[in-house]
């Protein structure tokens, strides 16, 4: 199967900083999304992105499918941005990464 | 409102005990999916329907079961042969293969 791996593993940002979450995969893929998992185990989507650059809000995603990785930009950071952020790719079943624990300190 | 419900919150299996979580979309997503996620971990693939009364195997199947009678549901069962069941379930479903959306998930215990 596809081999997802995510960096870093764990980030400790103090509120106000920028970040980037970096995403490398194994093979061609089709589909690439992004996801944050609060505190309380949600799972949020952020961004359906295979390929290209997508922005909402403070968050920015670019993927670059020909070299396979894609980053996930957090500006202007806040508390509530804490959690772990999964990479996730494939077709129509898709494969998770570790993902990054993300922690801002006010 | 429109969403992904999982059901129960918390479960606790007893040893040799089958046990079922649900979940029920009212999204009129076709796609449905069931994934597991250990302490620390990403999450795996445990089965997938795409359509009514299909699916299919995931990466870890051994132990659990599903069915898809119906568009909006999904349920799972983990039963006595999955030896280490400890973990929070989730359930998710997409319109067509792009945007997953993810229910609020089942923690399950070991008694």
């Amino acid at each position: 199967g596809i081999q997802v791996e995510q960096s870093p593993p764990d980030l400790i940002l103090q509120e106000g900083a920028n970040s980037t979450l970096r995403c490398n995969f194994s093979d061609s893929v089709n589909n690439l999304q992004w996801f944050h998992q609060n505190p309380w185990g949600q799972l949020i989507n952020l961004f359906y992105i295979p390929s290209g650059t997508k922005q909402n809000g403070r968050l920015s995603a670019t993927t670059v499918a020909t070299e396979r990785y894609s980053l996930l930009y957090i500006s202007s950071s806040q508390t509530t941005d804490s959690g772990v952020y999964f990479c996730a790719v494939g077709g129509y079943k898709l494969s998770f990464g570790a993902g990054t624990t993300v922690t801002v300190r006010a | 409102d429109g969403g992904i419900t999982q059901s129960p919150k918390y479960l606790f299996r007893k040893e040799g005990q089958n046990v079922t979580l649900s979940c029920e979309q009212n999204l009129n997503h076709d796609a449905m999916y069931w994934y597991r996620q250990d302490p620390g971990q990403g999450l795996r693939l445990i089965y997938y329907s795409q359509i009514v009364n299909d699916f299919q195997k995931g990466d870890i199947a051994e132990g659990y079961s599903v069915s898809r009678e119906k568009k909006e549901s999904f349920p799972l069962t983990v039963t006595s042969a999955q030896k280490n069941p400890t973990a929070f379930y989730l359930c998710a479903s997409t319109p067509s293969g792009e945007k997953l959306f993810f229910g609020s998930g089942t923690q399950l215990s070991v008694l």
